[in-house]
């Protein structure tokens, strides 16, 4: 498999302030790109997703934001929660059967 | 509903040992993707099975390998085992290519542990 950092880039965050978690992506062929959130000990979990014919998709209190000239993805948390406490992978899709390719992750830290 | 569901939960084996991983997906999901993810690292792509297809493989070796059952239920196995397969396999699936929406929903993965 391909090497990444052992390292995670980590957001610290004070609890009810808004999180901005960033992600570029390399292939500009990517037509769909997709939030996971994954705590300790689990399988990742679904946030949200967006095509590219879309530039900003809204869910419950996270919104995700596409801009596809500097191939830069952005997932936004509004009034950021202690459960909100997890590794955020970014990940796109070409379309067809190519893979999906996720991102090294970022770890967010909620502070009370 | 029951989500993506993987058996075992956990397992330890020794070097040069096989395993077999189990994964059943979400019902009416036809698609079964396995990650590797080793510790602190991002999810490694294995295998991508759709209607009891292999569809596409990640860039790991031979001995790595799977199958789609009818029911859509997949085994990921692993040959000759190494110190460094140590790592959380996770299984996701999804609605098949071309529906309204194929998102991965993930397992809660399976940890092996190689000695």
């Amino acid at each position: 498999g391909e090497s990444v950092g052992l390292h995670l880039p980590t957001l610290s965050v004070q609890e009810g302030d808004n999180s901005i978690i960033n992600c570029a992506y390399s292939n500009s062929a990517s037509d769909y790109f997709i939030w996971y959130k994954q705590e300790s000990g689990k399988g990742p979990q679904f946030i949200i997703d967006i095509r590219s014919n879309m530039d900003k998709r809204q869910g419950q209190r996270v919104t995700v934001l596409l801009n596809k000239t500097v191939k830069h993805l952005s997932l936004q948390i509004a009034a950021t929660q202690p459960g909100d406490s997890a590794v955020y992978f970014c990940a796109e899709r070409a379309g067809g059967y190519q893979k999906v390719t996720f991102g090294t992750g970022t770890k967010l830290q909620v502070i009370p | 509903e029951a989500g993506v569901t993987q058996s075992p939960t956990h397992l330890i084996k020794t070097r040069g040992q096989q395993v077999t991983l189990r994964c059943s997906p979400i019902s009416g999901h036809t698609s079964v993707y396995w990650y590797q993810q080793a510790l602190g690292l991002g999810l490694q792509f294995l295998l991508w099975y759709d209607e009891g297809e292999e569809r596409n493989r990640g860039n790991f070796p031979p001995r790595f390998s799977g199958r789609q059952f009818p029911n859509y239920s997949s085994e990921l196995n692993v040959n000759a085992l190494e110190l460094e397969d140590s790592a959380l396999y996770l299984c996701a699936s999804s609605l098949a290519l071309g529906a309204s929406t194929d998102t991965q929903y993930f397992g809660p993965g399976t940890r092996l542990t190689v000695l």
